[in-house]
Order: C-alpha cells, then sequence, then structure tokens
C-alpha cells in the first residue's frame, strides 16, 4: 500500500513556542490530505482538510489561526501548532488519499505515523 | 465522537477466543473501515466495506454492515495475543466521502 510519512515523531517544546509537524505522500500524489488530534485514550477527532493549492478547510471548534496548514505541493502538508500550549499536547496524524480519477469511488485513506506534541 | 459510538469500550478475552466489536454511526455513509492502533502508534487499515456490501471477509476478519440501523461489527476469530490493540470505525459520508469521522474505539486486550 502507498506510504505516508510524517517529521518528526516526537517533538517536546516550551510553550508559547510553534511548531511545525511535515506530512509527506512517499510514492503517490496526493490532492487532499488530512489532519486528525489524538487526546490519550481518545480516538481521533478530524481537525481539518488540506487541500494542495488552496486554503484548508477545519472543522467546526478548530482555530484556524492556532493550526496553520499549508499544502504547497502534491506531497506535502504541514501543520504548524502556532503558541504551543500544554492543552496543545497530543498525538497528532495526517493521512491521505491517493487521487483515484473520477470514478467517484471513496477508497482507503493512508495514515501517517503520528506526532507526539507534548508542550511543557 | 465526530461520528459515532462503538462498543464495548473495552474488551478482555483469552487467546483463541472470538473478539466481536460493534460501531454505531450517525449519518449516510459511502463506505466504513476498520483500522487497528497499537498503545502510541499509527493506524493499520484492516478492511473497508461499502454501503451496498452486507458482509465482507479478510483472514480472520469478519465485517458487517447493517445500513438500516447505522452499525457495523467486527469480528476477529481465534484471538491472538498480537491482537492486542484499539479497534476504531470510521466513516466516509456519501455527499463528502473523502471525509472520515472515527468512532470512539474498542480497546481489545488478549490475554496468553
Amino acid at each position: 500500500g502507498a506510504v505516508v510519512s510524517q517529521h518528526p515523531s516526537w517533538v517536546i517544546c516550551k510553550s508559547g513556542t510553534s511548531v511545525k509537524i511535515e506530512c509527506r505522500s512517499l510514492d503517490f500524489q496526493a490532492t487532499t490530505m488530512f489532519w486528525y488530534r489524538q487526546f490519550p485514550k481518545q480516538s481521533l477527532m478530524l481537525m481539518a482538510t488540506s487541500n494542495e493549492g488552496s486554503k484548508a478547510t477545519y472543522e467546526q471548534g478548530v482555530e484556524k489561526d492556532k493550526f496553520l496548514i499549508n499544502h504547497a505541493s502534491l506531497t506535502l502538508s504541514t501543520l504548524t501548532v502556532t503558541s504551543a500550549h500544554p492543552e496543545d499536547s497530543s498525538f497528532y496524524i495526517c493521512s491521505a488519499r491517493d487521487w483515484g480519477g473520477f470514478s467517484g469511488a471513496a477508497g482507503e485513506q493512508f495514515f501517517g505515523p503520528g506526532t507526539r506534541l507534548t508542550v511543557l | 465522537s465526530q461520528q459515532g459510538e462503538e462498543d464495548p469500550q473495552a474488551l478482555s478475552i483469552q487467546e483463541g477466543e472470538n473478539a466481536t466489536m460493534n460501531c454505531s454511526y450517525k449519518t449516510s455513509i459511502n463506505n466504513l473501515q476498520w483500522y487497528r492502533q497499537n498503545s502510541g502508534r499509527g493506524l493499520v487499515h484492516l478492511i473497508l466495506i461499502r454501503s451496498n456490501e452486507r458482509e465482507k471477509h479478510s483472514g480472520r476478519l469478519r465485517v458487517t454492515l447493517d445500513t438500516s440501523k447505522k452499525s457495523s461489527s467486527l469480528l476477529i476469530t481465534a484471538s491472538r495475543a498480537a491482537d492486542t490493540a484499539s479497534y476504531f470505525c470510521a466513516t466516509a459520508e456519501t455527499y463528502n466521502f473523502n471525509k472520515f469521522y472515527f468512532g470512539s474505539g474498542t480497546k481489545l486486550n488478549v490475554k496468553p
């Protein structure tokens, strides 16, 4: 199956700093990527949809100025947590869907391994 | 959760026994997928079932889908200690199937 990577796999930062997380599709082009957040022992919550060449679409309750998303190319999306605070500590996971044409069929999404953010 | 609930929240069984997890969702869907997540790790895709399918098999996995009840079940037969993980269902909505919404998850513990 297709491979999605994330970098870094973990990061520890001080409160008030900004942290950038990269999500790359390694062997396919992804016009759309998704960012999720997972708190300990909880499920994944969709944060935003990242669209190549256009603005991201954020889910209700997610601050777009706090979580900046840039989808600069067909293989790279970045999530920047600005002015991070301890409550932003979480496991961030991205996913990508291989563009399969105009058949309209929805298929599998490929998930990255996740990035664990700890804000002190 | 954004989409639905899974039950049980936690399940503990002996190796060799079968494990059944249920997922309920709220909206009309294009497909439903099951994922496994080992503690602190990424997701592993297990199986996809489309809205026009009722049952699907993959190795020791059997998934059913009842769109009238907006529910799905995942059966793992002859469980192994290595099956210990959290299991999540994720739904892709009919009119916005690019987005996935995850259920609350079932934490499965298979005792050797």
